[in-house]
């Protein structure tokens, strides 16, 4: 049971805006940068998203970042068939102690 | 670039040790100032961060494993290594290790490609 919530799928045509919700706490996202993550079937995560909003260099401007109270969101805009992954959020949580994930949330692109 | 290589059994027998090696390539692991990381994803399942180590430094646990993880990293042979005790099935997942920036330690921005451990007798 994490102590992030994250929809299970999200869906969207070609070209159409999809966002990812990421609901925490105050021992995690309100008061913590969120990170993003993007995962193609069988193979490592990559780091798409880091302090809340900043993407690292290769991303695309379509994917985009934010953050109010206890809930972050990515967004990605125009979509595209290359989308189609699982995405995570992750936040270190004070009260555990430790860096927690979100359960995935998987993206079809219709 | 630094690039990451897990190795290490793919089985291990319940109540042993799990033992996997991060060898890291294409600089120092002594000269960066970086956070090596151990997560571990079940088949089917979300990711779990197990700790992470700074070189010079002392390891931070995820309390809900930290009473059977040991994360070290030996800078001789340029790698970092988990060893997780009393495995258990629970403890089958495919294992990645990670490095983040000393300045954003959640920052993974560099994987291994990650290796099977299945515990099974």
């Amino acid at each position: 049971q994490s102590v992030l919530t994250q929809p299970p799928s999200a869906s969207g045509a070609p070209g159409q805006r999809v966002a990812i919700s990421c609901s925490g706490s105050s021992s995690n996202i309100e008061n913590r940068f969120v990170y993003w993550f993007q995962q193609f079937p069988g193979t490592a995560p990559r780091l798409l998203m880091y302090k809340n909003n900043q993407r690292p260099s290769g991303v695309p401007d379509r994917f985009s970042g934010s953050k109010s109270g206890t809930t972050a969101s990515l967004a990605i805009s125009g979509l595209r068939s290359e989308d189609e992954a699982d995405y995570y959020c992750a936040a270190w949580d004070d009260s555990l102690s430790a860096q927690v994930f979100g359960p995935g949330t998987k993206v079809t692109v219709l | 670039q630094v690039q990451l290589q897990e190795s290490g059994p793919g089985l291990v027998r319940p109540s042993q040790t799990l033992s996997l090696t991060c060898i890291v390539s294409g600089d120092s692991i002594s000269s960066r100032n970086d956070y090596w990381s151990w997560i571990r994803q079940p088949a089917g399942k979300g990711l779990e961060w197990i700790g992470h180590m700074y070189a010079s430094g002392s390891p931070t646990y995820n309390p809900s494993l930290k009473s059977r993880v040991t994360i070290s990293v030996d800078t001789s042979k340029n790698q970092f290594s988990l060893k997780l005790r009393s495995v258990t099935a629970a403890d089958t997942a495919v294992y990645y290790c990670a490095r983040a920036p000393f300045y954003d330690i959640l920052s993974l921005d560099v994987w291994g490609k990650g290796t099977t451990v299945t515990v099974s007798s």
